[in-house]
C-alpha cells in the first residue's frame, strides 16, 4: 500500500459524458501527478500540481482538467468522453515539487479504470 | 524530443539472472527510475539513479551511464513473482516540475 488513495476503482460511462476522478496523496506529500495508461500508449504524464498550483503539463487534452485543493487532494475532470479515453488513470504523489537535488520518488495510487461505452 | 526504448518482452528461468536495458534521449535529465508493474496494478518503485554507476538493492541492481543515455535493471535469483512489466522512466528537467517520462515497459515472464 503506497498510501495514495484513488476513487472510484472502476467507472463505466457513455460517450459524451463527464466524470471526476479523485486522488488523496500520501500524508505530507505536496505534489500530485496524473498519468493515463492505455494498452497502446503506456504510461503518459498528464499534469502535476504542487501545493495547489499547476507545476507541469504533459499531453493533456483540452477536454481534461485538474485541480488540487487546499487539503491537497486532487481531482481530474474528463468531459465529452470518447471511446479512446478508456484507460487506467493513475495518480502519484511525492514530497516535493521537483527533483532538482533530491530523490523525490513518486508513489502511485491503485488507479481508476475508466471504461467508455 | 523525448524517447525511451526498452525491449517489449523477455523470458527467463526461475533462479537465473536477467538484464533489462533502457536507452533514452531527453531534452533534460534529472534522474532515472525503474518501476515494477503487475497487470492492472499500480507501478511500484524499484530503483533510482542520478549519477553514473551501479545502485544495488537486494536482488535488484540498476546501472546508469549518462553519457551513453543508457541504463539497465539487473534481477538476480529470479522468482515466479518477478513476472511483471518493468518500466524505465526518466525525470524530465522540466523547470519547476518533476514529471516522469516512461518507456513502454518490458514484459518479463519467469518460467519454472
Amino acid at each position: 500500500d503506497s498510501g495514495v488513495t484513488q476513487t472510484p476503482k472502476h467507472l463505466i460511462t457513455a460517450t459524451g459524458q463527464r466524470v471526476t476522478l479523485r486522488c488523496s496523496p500520501r500524508s505530507g506529500d505536496l505534489s500530485v501527478y496524473w498519468y493515463q495508461q492505455s494498452l497502446d500508449q503506456g504510461l503518459q504524464f498528464l499534469i502535476q500540481y504542487y501545493n495547489g498550483e499547476e507545476r507541469a503539463k504533459g499531453n493533456i487534452l483540452e477536454r481534461f482538467s485538474a485541480q488540487q485543493f487546499p487539503d491537497l487532494h486532487s481531482e481530474l475532470n474528463l468531459s465529452s468522453l470518447e471511446l479512446g479515453d478508456s484507460a487506467l488513470y493513475f495518480c502519484a504523489s511525492s514530497p516535493r515539487g521537483s527533483g532538482s537535488s533530491s530523490y523525490n520518488e513518486q508513489f502511485f495510487g491503485p488507479g481508476t479504470r475508466l471504461t467508455v461505452l | 524530443g523525448q524517447n525511451i526504448d526498452q525491449p517489449t518482452e523477455m523470458t527467463a528461468t526461475e533462479g537465473a539472472i536477467v538484464q533489462i536495458n533502457c536507452t533514452y534521449q531527453t531534452s533534460g535529465f534529472n534522474g532515472l527510475f525503474w518501476y515494477q508493474q503487475h497487470a492492472g496494478e499500480a507501478p511500484t518503485f524499484l530503483s533510482y539513479n542520478v549519477l553514473d554507476g551501479l545502485e544495488e538493492k537486494g536482488r535488484f541492481s540498476s546501472f546508469l551511464s549518462r553519457s551513453k543515455g543508457y541504463s539497465y535493471l539487473l534481477l538476480k535469483e529470479l522468482q515466479m513473482k518477478d513476472s511483471a512489466s518493468y518500466l524505465c522512466a526518466v525525470r524530465d528537467w522540466g523547470g519547476r516540475g518533476g514529471k516522469l517520462i516512461f518507456g513502454q515497459g518490458t514484459e518479463l515472464s519467469v518460467k519454472p
